[in-house]
């Protein structure tokens, strides 16, 4: 199905730990991002990849990387996780940038991350 | 980007017509109407936007009122499967910028 895929689907990870949560669009969309959502919030961006070869901070980009490794890859490292970065992370891609917010804006179906 | 309140849970009988409100007093001559709504454990999911006219498509309506400052988001029969938290969103369409859902309305349909 088309869409946008993130692996894995759940992760326990050791604080001080690494790891890299993956998405892949095939869509043929231009931008795409990773957001955090917390039990009670709204989701928050992290990084975005307005096109292929550019990656932008977001909100929240302390203690995350990220590299947009074609148009259709845009991964999501954590160098040393810690406890603050349990969350459930959303990949996200649209075709005219942020433009519009509306039908092209796709999510994943999300990661969700523990760090104990 | 303006403020929007909802109220927090609403209850609808699965085939009735849903009629979700969203006050945004603030909204600004060029700030656009989304609604997105997310079932448990998935990600957030595209329903509709609107400016000022009155917009449907296959999952909903959107009413837009004539000064701007509330809307409706209608599911003219609602089924199990649109238990969902909907949100309601008012924004320029430009820019990069984190997608504000707020609480939302959590809508529960029933049998």
């Amino acid at each position: 199905n088309a869409g946008v895929t993130q692996t894995p689907k759940f992760q326990v990870l050791k604080t001080g730990q690494s790891m890299t949560l993956q998405c892949a669009q095939d869509m043929n969309h231009n931008s795409m991002y990773w957001y955090r959502q917390d039990p009670g919030m709204g989701l928050r961006l992290i990084y975005y990849s307005a096109s292929e070869g550019t990656t932008d901070k977001g909100e929240v980009p302390n203690g995350y990387n990220v590299s947009r490794l074609n148009k259709r890859e845009f991964s999501l490292r954590l160098e040393s996780a810690a406890p603050s970065q349990t969350s459930v992370y959303f990949c996200a891609s649209s075709e005219l940038g942020a433009g519009g917010f509306g039908y092209g804006y796709t999510f994943g179906s999300g990661t969700r991350l523990t760090v104990v | 980007d303006a403020k929007t309140t909802q109220p927090p849970s609403m209850d609808c009988a699965e085939g009735r017509a849903a009629n979700l409100p969203c006050n945004h007093s603030t909204i600004s001559g060029n700030e656009y109407v989304y609604w997105y709504r997310q079932i448990h454990s998935q990600g957030p999911q595209y329903i509709i936007h609107g400016l000022k006219n009155n917009e449907t498509n296959e999952m909903a309506s959107l009413i837009i009122t004539e000064d701007r400052k509330s809307s409706t988001l209608i599911l003219p029969h609602a089924t199990l499967r649109d238990t969902a938290v909907y949100y309601c969103i008012v924004r320029v369409p430009s820019g990069y910028s984190t997608l504000t859902f707020g609480k939302g309305t959590m809508l529960l349909v029933s049998p």
